[in-house]
Order: structure tokens, then C-alpha cells, then sequence
């Protein structure tokens, strides 16, 4: 089946610890997307990558940090200086950065900082 | 810059009744609109688009959305509401920043619950 996986699908972690929340795809897509969804809001834009070995700051994009190494791949590290990290973490993916183009999301993750 | 509105935090429906939930538009230039479905501690599924052409988009699972360039709505409509439509319900819409790659706008959300 194609589609895209994220895990783990729930994450702890203590304060001053960074963590890294895997995204991959085989849906050949050429963009990506990291989402953060808090309670009662909607999804806040965090990183995103139209193409391989590169990608550009969303909205919101303070302490966390982003790679881009393979088509199938972006993984998103919550670093220590992200002060309020716990939320339900989204990644998605696109064929393109097309206006014409729906975007497919990942299962989730939530992350829980202790 | 591009934005959604969803006025409703929740609607309230009964099974079998039509339903309706509200986004409104602001944007320069043509819209690009969509709906987004997310169940609990899922992600979320595409539902249909807008891009151009007919003002009434059909999409998934029997919903249909009707796009108003003259009250820059687009509103979201089922016929026929089922209890399992209950979910939070996202209007968006692209953005393109000058000097950047296109992305989407996401409205605050809308939570759906159909009663029995």
C-alpha cells in the first residue's frame, strides 16, 4: 500500500532532550510537510521541502530543525529550545508545491514532554 | 496574505438531516480551496477541492462543497448526515508568498457530531 508513516506513533520525552519524529513516504511525492496541532487550533505550518536537500521555515518554526537527505524522507528534531514541544505532531506530502495539488497526511504523532 | 475562516466551533446535527459547515475565504488572486477531514488521533483526509469550473465540487464519502465568489464562501454539505461523519472538519486554502513555495492555510477547524 502507498502512503505515508510516521513513528512513533506516542513519544515521551524529558525536558531538555531533543527528539526526532520520523515522516516517510512512497507516494513518490516531491513535497513535504510538518504540521503541529494543538487542542482546539488548527494546524500550524513548521517546516516543509519541495525537493530533496531543501526546505523552508512555516510559521512557527522556532525549535525545531528539519533534513531533507532522501525524496522518501523528513524527519523533524523538537530540540531542547522549543519551550512548549507537547502536541500532536502531523506530516504530510504533496506531488508537487502546485496550487492544483491536495496534500496526504501521515497517522500522527504525539508528543508528550514530562 | 491568503486566510480561511470557520466560524462554528461545533455543529450540531441529527442523523438524516442535512448539514452545513461554514468557511469563509480571503484571498488576492484565484482561490485554491479545500476540505479536510480528521477523525480522533488520526491525520487528516483529503475531502474534495476547488480549483476552477463548476461551483458545486463533489468529493468524498457523499460530501459536496458550493464555492460563492460573491460572498467568498465555501461551505461544506452533506444531504444526509450519518453518525460516523462526526469528526473535525478543516477548511483551506493555498497561499504562495511572494518569494516562496505555495502551501496551505488551514481554518481553526470545525467539530461535527451527528446524533442518533
Amino acid at each position: 500500500d502507498g502512503g505515508i508513516t510516521q513513528s512513533p506513533k506516542y513519544l515521551f520525552r524529558k525536558e531538555g532532550q531533543n527528539v526526532t519524529l520520523s515522516c516517510e513516504q512512497n507516494l513518490n511525492h516531491d513535497a513535504m510537510y510538518w504540521y503541529r496541532q494543538d487542542p482546539g487550533q488548527g494546524l500550524r505550518l513548521i517546516y516543509y521541502s519541495q525537493i530533496v536537500n531543501d526546505f523552508q521555515k512555516g510559521d512557527i518554526a522556532e525549535g525545531y530543525s528539519v533534513s531533507r537527505e532522501k525524496k522518501e524522507s523528513f524527519p523533524l528534531t523538537v530540540t531542547s529550545a522549543q519551550k512548549n514541544p507537547t502536541a500532536f505532531y502531523l506530516c504530510a506530502s504533496s506531488l508537487g508545491t502546485s496550487e492544483l495539488n491536495e496534500q496526504f497526511f501521515g497517522p500522527g504523532t504525539r508528543l508528550t514532554v514530562l | 496574505a491568503q486566510s480561511v475562516a470557520q466560524p462554528e466551533d461545533q455543529v450540531n446535527v441529527a442523523e438524516g438531516n442535512p448539514l452545513t459547515v461554514k468557511c469563509t475565504y480571503s484571498v488576492s488572486g484565484n482561490p485554491y480551496l479545500f476540505w479536510y477531514v480528521q477523525y480522533p488521533n488520526r491525520g487528516l483526509q483529503f475531502l474534495l477541492k476547488y480549483i476552477t469550473g463548476d461551483n458545486l465540487v463533489k468529493g468524498s464519502y457523499g460530501f459536496e462543497a458550493e464555492f460563492n465568489k460573491s460572498q467568498t464562501s465555501f461551505h461544506l454539505k452533506k444531504p444526509s448526515a450519518l453518525v460516523s461523519d462526526s469528526a473535525l472538519y478543516f477548511c483551506a486554502v493555498r497561499d504562495r508568498p511572494r518569494g516562496s513555495a505555495s502551501k496551505i492555510i488551514f481554518g481553526s477547524g470545525t467539530r461535527l457530531s451527528i446524533r442518533p
